[in-house]
C-alpha cells in the first residue's frame, strides 16, 4: 500500500478563501483522524471518523472548519473562510485494530499558508 | 481529560551516546503508550509502543519503559546515530479508537 495520501502538499491562499484538504486512508483501515500541527500548540486532534461516521469533532476550532468522509477511501477537511491563524500543517492519519490498540499511520501532511 | 507532558523539549547528544526522553500522563485509565518519530517535512511514524501490562519493551537500539504507579514512561535510544535526529512525540490513550493525546515533542539532535 502507498500509505496515507494527502493532497495538496502545500497550499497558499488568501484570507477569506475556501480551502479543501484531501486524504486517502490506507485500504482496510476503519479509523481516520485529522490533526493540526503548529509550533505553539503541537499536534492537535481536530476530528476522527470510524467507518466513515464522525465520532468526535470536539477539536474542530470553529464552525469555519468542516470535515466529511463520503466513503472509506476519501475524506476532506474544509476551511471556509480561511484566516491567517489557520496556517499550520494538517495531517491525516488512519488506523486499524491490532490486538487492543491502534497503530496510527500518518500522511505526509499539507502545509497551509493563509496570507 | 488526559494530559501528557514531555521532557526535555530539546536534546543534543554526541553520536554513539544514549538519549532518554521522558513523558508523564495524568489519566490512570490510559493503557497504551506509543512513541512517534517525525523527520523534517514528514508525518509522524510509530517507532515503538508499550501496553500497560508490560514494564519494558525493546526493539534493537530503542526501548521504552513504563511505570504505571508513577504514571510516566520513557524512550531510550542507545548508540545514537545522526539519522536518529528528529522530533519525537509520546502519546497516551485508553480507549480503542479514541484519540491519542500527544506530548509537545522533543527535538533530538545527534552530533557527529
Amino acid at each position: 500500500d502507498a500509505g496515507v495520501i494527502q493532497s495538496p502538499r502545500h497550499e497558499v491562499t488568501e484570507m477569506g478563501q475556501e480551502v479543501t484538504l484531501r486524504c486517502k486512508p490506507i485500504s482496510g483501515h476503519d479509523y481516520l483522524f485529522w490533526y493540526r500541527q503548529t509550533m505553539m500548540r503541537g499536534l492537535e486532534l481536530l476530528i476522527y471518523f470510524n467507518n466513515n461516521v464522525p465520532i468526535d469533532d470536539s477539536g474542530m476550532p470553529e464552525d469555519r472548519f468542516s470535515a466529511k468522509m463520503p466513503n472509506a477511501s476519501f475524506s476532506t477537511l474544509k476551511i471556509q473562510p480561511s484566516e491567517p491563524r489557520d496556517s499550520a500543517v494538517y495531517f491525516c492519519a488512519s488506523s486499524y485494530r491490532q490486538g487492543l490498540e491502534d497503530i496510527q499511520y500518518f500522511g505526509a501532511g499539507t502545509r497551509l499558508s493563509v496570507l | 481529560g488526559e494530559n501528557v507532558e514531555q521532557h526535555p523539549s530539546t536534546l543534543s547528544v554526541q553520536e554513539g551516546d544514549s538519549a532518554v526522553i521522558k513523558c508523564t500522563y495524568s489519566d490512570s485509565a490510559s493503557n497504551y503508550f506509543p512513541w512517534y518519530k517525525q523527520e523534517l517535512g514528514k508525518g509522524p511514524q510509530l517507532i515503538i509502543d508499550i501496553r500497560s501490562n508490560v514494564g519494558e519493551k525493546k526493539d534493537q537500539r530503542i526501548a521504552v519503559t513504563l511505570n504505571k504507579t508513577a504514571k510516566h514512561f520513557s524512550l531510550h535510544i542507545t548508540e545514537t546515530q545522526p539519522e536518529d535526529s528528529a522530533v519525537y512525540f509520546c502519546a497516551a490513550t485508553h480507549r480503542y479508537g479514541q484519540n491519542f493525546v500527544f506530548g509537545p515533542g522533543t527535538r533530538l539532535s545527534v552530533l557527529p
